[in-house]
């Protein structure tokens, strides 16, 4: 079965700091991981996915995030932090070799960047 | 372009009482999916469709019906509301071609059952 953990309820970073926010997944074969962020009273829109290829993946508004197949990682991260990234940050995994379409989220982590 | 559409927006439903969601995506998307979204819970996948007259239960089927008659739309049911289910549900749609996997969600859709 596929499962995804965000070990943060909530993170706290200063503007202009650099930030990170902490993924992990199970999955039996190989995986699809994506970001996805929320805005008060929005629905979620896409930040960023890995499929294959290099470790490192960017996105929109500058965040990244590296995929880690030792560790079963897919930290997002951005280098300087900005007070407009406050929201609430989702972490989820489709299995690609199982045959299946379904995309499992993680708990959410809530960011807050303090001016 | 109007992507995923969800109706209606709010509903206040008492026990016992039964609801359509409505999802409609204008993107020809093969796959569609309904999520319930809790404090502390994430999204949590209800059923989900991978093409037009198929449906599957995803990790919280329960107490929920679906259907996807046409390709665009995928319809949430709920054939008699318990309190348990308020929630806020959210319908997403992606492409079935390689290399394009994403979801598009839609608005939300608030429901509370007293």
């Amino acid at each position: 079965a596929q499962s995804v953990a965000q070990p943060e309820d909530q993170v706290n970073v200063a503007e202009g700091n650099p930030l990170t926010v902490k993924c992990t997944y199970s999955v039996s074969g190989n995986p699809y991981l994506f970001w996805y962020v929320q805005y008060p009273n929005r629905g979620l829109q896409f930040l960023l996915k890995y499929i294959t290829g290099d470790n490192l993946v960017k996105g929109s508004y500058g965040f990244e995030a590296e995929f880690n197949k030792s560790q079963t990682s897919f930290h997002l991260k951005k280098p300087s932090a900005l007070v407009s990234d406050s929201a609430l940050y989702f972490c989820a995994v489709r299995d690609k070799t199982s045959g299946t379409y379904k995309y499992i989220f993680g708990t959410g982590t809530r960011l807050k960047v303090l001016a | 372009n109007a992507g995923v559409t969800q109706t209606p927006k709010f509903r206040v439903l008492k026990t016992g009482q039964s609801m359509t969601l409505l999802c409609a995506q204008d993107m020809n998307h093969e796959y569609m999916y309904w999520y319930r979204q809790d404090p502390g819970m994430g999204l949590r996948l209800i059923h989900y469709s991978v093409g037009e007259g198929t449906t599957a239960k995803g990790e919280v089927p329960d107490g929920y019906n679906v259907s996807r008659l046409k390709k665009q739309n995928f319809l949430l049911g709920l054939e008699s509301a318990a309190p348990s289910q308020t929630s806020v549900y959210f319908c997403a749609s992606s492409s079935s071609d390689s290399g394009d996997e994403k979801l598009f969600f839609g608005s939300g859709t608030q429901l509370s059952v007293l």
